[in-house]
């Protein structure tokens, strides 16, 4: 069963800021978070594991909600190359998580 | 390193046609990750391989044969191909052995079948 992202799509002018949530109706061992470019491939951001840390880089981060089974990106003071569309992946367990899997995605736009 | 390449970009097939995507990674990776993606969709697992030798099904895999005789390849094949396989594919490697278990794609592979 497909985590269930929100929003399905943001416009946000630059230097403002987004959240973007993902859930899933099953536990999770870890969360995954990946952008796409238009006509590109997706990119690894980052990965959150179950009983680890609040990752983050840049002005990009993420936490993860082992209660709720729910993770958030956060992005802060947006930059135009941000736009793209995120899509977060989970796994369900570390043994034996061979796969991920990923939800619908959220289409992030910045305008200068 | 190359990383991730697929073979063809884009293909147009008529109904009932077959063909093979070619997936190749230099990264020495054990899994390997067939995807099919269309609008509203996001990423939905095809097939996928844990080792030379291994395919498993992933959640929308009818239609859809693949092979792993190569540890660096992984091929797809759709034996006749239907107007509902109109997709973008994306092939992707998995590092098992460092603790952030990435996922690396390639650059995808459009198919138009008619």
């Amino acid at each position: 069963q497909q985590p269930v992202q929100s929003p399905q799509a943001v416009i946000l002018r630059e230097g403002e800021d987004a959240v973007i949530n993902c859930s899933s109706s099953k536990a999770l061992y870890s969360v995954h978070w990946y952008r796409q470019k238009h006509g590109e491939a997706p990119v690894f951001l980052m990965i959150l594991l179950k009983g680890g840390e609040q990752k983050g880089h840049d002005k990009i981060s993420a936490s993860f909600n082992e209660k709720k089974q729910q993770s958030s990106l956060y992005l802060t003071a947006s930059q135009l190359s941000y736009s793209g569309t995120y899509f977060c992946g989970t796994a369900i367990s570390n043994f034996g998580n061979e796969k991920l899997t990923f939800g619908t995605g959220t289409r992030l736009t910045i305008i200068p | 390193n190359a990383g991730v390449t697929q073979t063809p970009k884009f293909r147009v097939l008529k109904t009932g046609q077959s063909m093979t995507l070619l997936c190749a990674q230099d990264m020495n990776h054990e899994y390997m990750y067939w995807y099919r993606q269309d609008p509203g969709m996001g990423l939905r697992l095809i097939h996928y391989s844990v080792g030379e030798g291994t395919t498993a099904k992933g959640e929308v895999p009818d239609g859809y044969n693949v092979s792993r005789l190569k540890k660096q390849n992984f091929l797809l094949g759709l034996e006749s191909a239907a107007p509902s396989q109109t997709s973008v594919y994306f092939c992707a490697s998995r590092n098992t052995l460092t603790f952030t278990d990435t996922q690396y794609f390639g650059p995808g592979t459009r198919l138009t079948v008619l």
